[in-house]
């Protein structure tokens, strides 16, 4: 059973304008949530966090919004640039940092120019 | 570079054989950790070692898995007797806190392929 789902395997957005990248999770024990970028032939890099306490973490471009009635989070970046070009993955985990982090699948973002 | 090395990148093995995979942590990070990756998959933990101990094996998917960091720095993945399914990109990551306190840091992973 997937414990973080991204339902979306393809995003296509036009370079300036708004990527919205969307996470669900089904365990309400996570309260950590973290976003990775990943180039092919790369390892996954980390881009932003947000902590349940939370409802918004922004780091330039980027911001993320947790809903957590909803178990849903998503990853904003603002304005999409050819080079946000890459696999997004959703990752959470639970408790005081002793549990592994859970990811999901993935969505591949194309910025065209 | 500072950053994590993992060697080979690249790995065919004949199905029965066995192989082993490095991962060379950041310097000074205490926490190591195993994924694996199939294809059109996001990452999936295999083992987590806080120095030399292995703290958490609970994602290895059988007994033909093995992992060591016998002094704390380098580690090395194990699969004995591969099969098929072992096909996938095996990443290595690393922290410099103990447990999952702070963003992992990947390598750029050992693609296997089992044949």
């Amino acid at each position: 059973d997937q414990q973080v789902k991204q339902n979306s395997p393809s995003l296509s957005v036009q370079e300036g304008r708004i990527s919205i990248l969307n996470c669900d999770y089904t365990n309400s024990m996570f309260d950590y949530f973290l976003w990775y970028k990943k180039y092919p032939a790369e390892g996954p890099t980390f881009l932003i966090s947000i902590s349940s306490i939370k409802d918004k973490n922004e780091d330039g471009r980027f911001t993320v919004f947790l809903n957590k009635s909803a178990k849903h989070l998503s990853l904003h970046i603002v304005p999409s640039q050819p080079g946000d070009s890459a696999v997004y993955f959703c990752a959470a985990r639970r408790g005081s940092g002793n549990t592994p982090l859970v990811f999901g699948k993935g969505t591949r973002l194309s910025v065209i120019a | 570079g500072a950053g994590v090395s993992q060697s080979p990148r690249y790995k065919v093995a004949k199905r029965g054989q066995d192989v082993a995979l490095r991962c060379d942590p950041i310097s000074g990070h205490v926490s190591l950790f195993w994924y694996q990756q199939a294809l059109g998959q996001g990452p999936e933990f295999l083992t987590y070692f806080q120095n030399e101990a292995q703290l958490d094996k609970s994602g290895l998917p059988s007994d033909r898995f093995f992992a060591e960091r016998p002094e704390g720095s380098v580690s090395t993945l194990k699969i004995q007797r591969t099969q098929q399914e072992d096909s996938a990109v095996y990443l290595c990551a690393s922290s410099p806190r103990q447990g999952w306190n702070s963003p992992l840091h990947f390598g750029n992973g050992t693609r296997l392929t089992v044949t």
